[in-house]
């Protein structure tokens, strides 16, 4: 079964304007984490924002908020203020403890095209 | 720039050669990690290494051999690749495998096999 699941694989929105972006996952552990990372065309995967699944507080990092919705597992990735050089792909992703130690599972990404 | 070094950016070669791709991480990190990305597919892991130490195979065939001589660096050994082969392989680390710690990632290796 798919632990992360991001539906929509293409995005555009308009430069200045905020955009959303999806994820659900699944997990039985009490304890998770979840983590999105952004990767531009240079291949290389950026960690943006991480939400823990006992923190009270919705997680933000500058332009980036995390809209966290434990009842309905979803961790959706809130943008505002749109740049053009937020043009990448996005990944979700969730720790999952297996084997003695943490490992990530991402989602399938989310290709966000910013307009000006 | 996250730390994480990668060479080479790019490679091409063919099913009977034999090459080694490199990663060295500068954040004093613990753990260090193997991940493929092919087109159209999640990111899949490939190896961890804990402290030196193997901790995942995560059925990867053995053409792919990892190799962490120290906490800094991370080798994969390459060799009688398959056309199937080609993606970006990418490298991180983490402070540790124990807690929830975010993975800091290279600007990976593209990789062509002919």
């Amino acid at each position: 079964a798919q632990k992360i699941t991001q539906t929509q694989p293409g995005m555009f929105v308009q430069e200045k304007e905020a955009v959303t972006l999806d994820c659900t996952y699944d997990t039985s552990d009490p304890s998770y984490g979840l983590f999105w990372y952004k990767q531009p065309s240079s291949g290389e995967m950026i960690f943006l924002i991480y939400q823990g699944s006992y923190d009270q507080q919705n997680a933000t990092e500058g332009r980036y908020s995390l809209n966290f919705q434990k009842a309905r597992k979803s961790a959706n990735l809130v943008i505002s203020a749109s740049q053009l050089g937020d043009s990448a792909m996005y990944f979700c992703a969730m720790r999952e403890f297996s084997g003695g130690y943490n490992k990530l599972i991402f989602g399938a990404g989310t290709r966000l095209a910013v307009h000006p | 720039e996250t730390g994480v070094t990668q060479t080479p950016r790019h490679l091409v070669m063919g099913m009977t050669n034999k090459k080694s791709l490199k990663c060295e991480q500068h954040l004093g990190h613990n753990a260090m990690y193997w991940y493929k990305q092919s087109a159209k597919k999640p990111l899949e892991l490939m190896f961890v290494y804990s402290l030196e130490e193997r901790v995942e195979n995560n059925s990867v065939p053995s053409r792919f051999s990892p190799e962490c001589p120290n906490s800094s660096h991370l080798f994969l050994h390459l060799h009688t690749l398959q056309p199937e082969d080609s993606a970006l392989y990418l490298c991180a680390s983490s402070r540790g495998t124990g807690g929830i710690y975010e993975q800091y990632f290279g600007p990976g290796t593209r990789l062509t096999v002919t």
